[in-house]
């Protein structure tokens, strides 16, 4: 069974302060790694996607990938009330059966940022 | 205007009752999905089907149904043998070949 797992939260931060996110998985196996973010009753919304080790930065969020450890960050600078919503780690990795590919969604970390 | 669209957004069912819950996009994407979401969790794989007239089941694949007939168009029936079907339905899509998978809007539905 893959697993995806990340702090449930609440993350409350003071708007302007850096927003760190955390994700790990399971699968050794894995190739992609995506963050969306889920405002309230809405659908996920892609923020990032990552591929190789390292940092990869658009605007003012920053994603981090370390294979070798299994785990996947996304940093949120000058954070802004707006950005107040639901951040879904998701995973994609190899369906066993066939050369079908699954993402693998963690539940998610509710984050806050203060006015 | 490009996306994937579903309907209703909201759907009330009573039990017993099978129900069809519509996705159709125009991005010209290949692969299709279905996941549900309940409160406070992740999304779960239903099925997701990558070509007209083939589909495969995901996690949690009981007590739904699915068809592809047109590459556009993806529905899912809940059937009555869905124990507890009140849940949060996404639909997505993605260009077969790349990895990047986007959402429509949802439909909730609710078992009276």
């Amino acid at each position: 069974q893959k697993e995806v797992e990340q702090n449930s939260g609440p993350l409350s931060v003071p708007e302007g302060a850096i927003a760190s996110l955390n994700c790990t998985y399971s699968d050794r196996g894995s190739q992609s790694f995506f963050w969306y973010r889920q405002y309230s009753g809405k659908s996920p919304e892609l923020i990032m996607s990552i591929y190789s080790n390292g940092d990869k930065e658009d605007g003012r969020f920053t994603a981090q990938l370390n294979k070798a450890s299994q785990y996947v960050s996304l940093l949120i600078r000058d954070s802004q009330p707006s950005d107040s919503a639901t951040y879904l780690c998701a995973v994609l990795s190899l369906i066993s059966s066939g050369s079908a590919r699954q993402l693998t969604f963690g539940s998610g970390t509710q984050l806050t940022v203060l006015p | 205007d490009g996306g994937i669209t579903q309907s209703p957004k909201y759907l009330f069912r009573k039990e017993g009752q099978n129900v069809t819950l519509s996705c159709e996009q125009n991005l010209n994407h290949d692969a299709m999905y279905w996941y549900r979401q309940d409160p406070g969790q992740g999304l779960r794989l239903i099925y997701y089907s990558q070509i007209v007239n083939d589909f495969q089941k995901g996690d949690i694949a009981e007590g739904y149904s699915v068809s592809r007939e047109k590459k556009e168009s993806f529905p899912l029936t809940v059937t009555s043998a869905q124990k507890n079907p009140t849940a949060f339905y996404l639909c997505a899509s993605s260009q077969w070949g790349t990895d990047t998978q986007y959402f429509g809007p949802g439909t909730r539905l609710t078992v009276l």
